[in-house]
């Protein structure tokens, strides 16, 4: 089945500093990504769609300057999030659309637990 | 973009089967509907995919209905490690789509 990685599964990070996580599809190609934030016992709040070669689109209220998208290539989307501070705490999930075999179809990382101190 | 409405848990015994009905009473023509289980500190997985009747796989079935305003993810047998959050997701079409959580089915499988 297909599968998508993150990296890494969990960082700790002073405030104000800066953090990379990575999600990679290993075994398809993904044309789009999706970022997710997830808070204890909530459920998965979409941040942002990464599109390979464009610009991602944010959601209403996700501060594009503060959670920086890239998508490189057709297997990576990278989030930074910027001048990180306790509040963006929280743990981060990335998801790959295969488009086959069927429509629609996503595929999440493990996901990664940020904790700003 | 279409709503999805579950139960906020359900609890079962180990070896009955569960069912799990989802409403989207706005769902799209192209939209497909979607289960995925989550453990606690891990992504959701994939479960069980479905257009109309019926889908079934190595680990659960999917009924919906021919108005498909509901499915219902039916897992035969539960154990204790099938304690996990059950999501019921509706795409929002063909291409260009994002797919939006609810607030997901808190199933609890006791001894």
């Amino acid at each position: 089945g297909a599968v998508v990685s993150q990296h890494p599964s969990r960082v700790i990070c002073k405030s104000g500093t800066s953090v990379k996580i990575e999600c990679r599809s290993l075994d398809f190609q993904a044309t789009t990504m999706f970022w997710y934030r997830q808070f204890p016992k909530k459920s998965l709040m979409l941040m942002a769609t990464s599109n390979e070669g464009s610009k991602a689109t944010y959601e209403q209220g996700v501060e594009k300057d503060k959670f920086l998208i890239n998508h490189a290539s057709l297997t990576l989307s990278t989030l930074t999030v910027t001048s990180a501070h306790p509040e963006d705490s929280s743990f981060y999930i990335c998801s790959a659309r295969d488009p086959q075999p069927f429509q629609e179809t996503q595929y999440f990382g493990p996901g990664t637990r940020l904790l700003v101190l | 973009l279409a709503k999805t409405t579950q139960p906020i848990s359900m609890d079962s015994y180990e070896g009955q089967e569960v069912n799990i009905t989802c409403s989207h009473n706005n769902i799209a023509t192209n939209d497909y509907i979607t289960w995925y289980q989550q453990f606690p500190s891990q992504g959701p997985r994939f479960i069980i995919q479905g257009y109309k009747t019926k889908v079934t796989n190595e680990v659960a079935s999917l009924f919906i209905p021919a108005d498909r305003k509901s499915s219902t993810l039916s897992l035969p047998r539960v154990s204790l490690s099938d304690t996990a959050v059950y999501y019921c997701l509706v795409g929002e079409g063909t291409g260009g789509f994002k797919t939006i959580f609810g607030a997901g089915t808190r199933l609890f499988v006791k001894a």
